[in-house]
């Protein structure tokens, strides 16, 4: 089974910063990939899929890249609504399987 | 307006087995492959099971294979996870999603509100 390994487990900023989290796959997964931000209490939300597409109503300062095994999330200029956790998640289409990162919380620093 | 409602979570005895259901309405049920996922009190997103629109393909995790069992019955738009020889480990949020497919590249795009399951003696 494929594993996804997300780095860092969390971090600190401030609002108005750059954030990249990493999500690294054990074996190539074209563009598979999928984004999640979670807040407190509430179920995730999908922010990016295949890799690099902008899910319907998800603000342009969340982007996504990569191919293969590594990929990235960025938030350009973080506010304050942003400060969740995040998750990467690879699927296979037959039979259905989903595979999710551990999650990268992002705090107030 | 797309809904997934998930019922059935509860307290359960290790060993003891418990019914989870997702019934949903918005969309056309049968034509979706859907999921379960389950979060563990303070804990990340686990993938538990996957079936596709007509329950021609199954998969499960390997923490539950042998234990748990995924259903659906598209005439009714519902959902179900049969958890039988529950352990300590299983206790979680359990959250039924829809998934979205295109091209290879699947995710899910609407999430119930989750259902609990307690495991204690």
């Amino acid at each position: 089974d494929i594993q996804m390994t997300q780095s860092p487990s969390s971090v600190s900023a401030s609002v108005g910063d750059r954030v990249t989290i990493s999500c690294r796959a054990t074996q190539g997964i074209g563009s598979r990939l999928a984004w999640y931000q979670q807040k407190p209490g509430k179920a995730p939300k999908v922010l990016i899929y295949g890799a690099s597409n902008l899910q319907s109503g998800v603000p342009l300062r969340f982007s996504g890249s990569g191919s293969g095994t590594d990929f990235t999330l960025t938030i350009n200029s973080l506010q304050p609504e942003d400060f969740a956790t995040y998750y990467c998640q690879q699927a296979d289409t037959f039979p259905p399987r989903l595979s999710f990162g551990g999650g990268t919380k992002v705090e107030i620093k | 307006e797309v809904q997934l409602v998930e019922s059935g979570g509860g307290v359960v005895q290790p060993g003891q087995s418990l019914r989870l259901s997702c019934t949903t309405s918005g969309f056309i049920f049968d034509d979706y492959a859907m999921h379960w996922v389950r979060q563990a009190p303070g804990g990340g997103l686990e993938w538990v099971s996957g079936i596709s629109w007509n329950s021609g393909s199954i998969a499960y995790a390997g923490s539950v294979k042998g234990r748990f069992t995924i259903s659906r019955d598209n005439a009714k738009s519902s959902l179900f996870l049969q958890m039988d020889s529950v352990r300590a480990e299983d206790m979680a949020l359990y959250y039924c999603g829809k998934a979205y497919c295109n091209g290879g590249n699947c995710y899910i795009e609407y999430w119930g509100q989750g259902t609990l399951v307690t495991v204690s003696s």
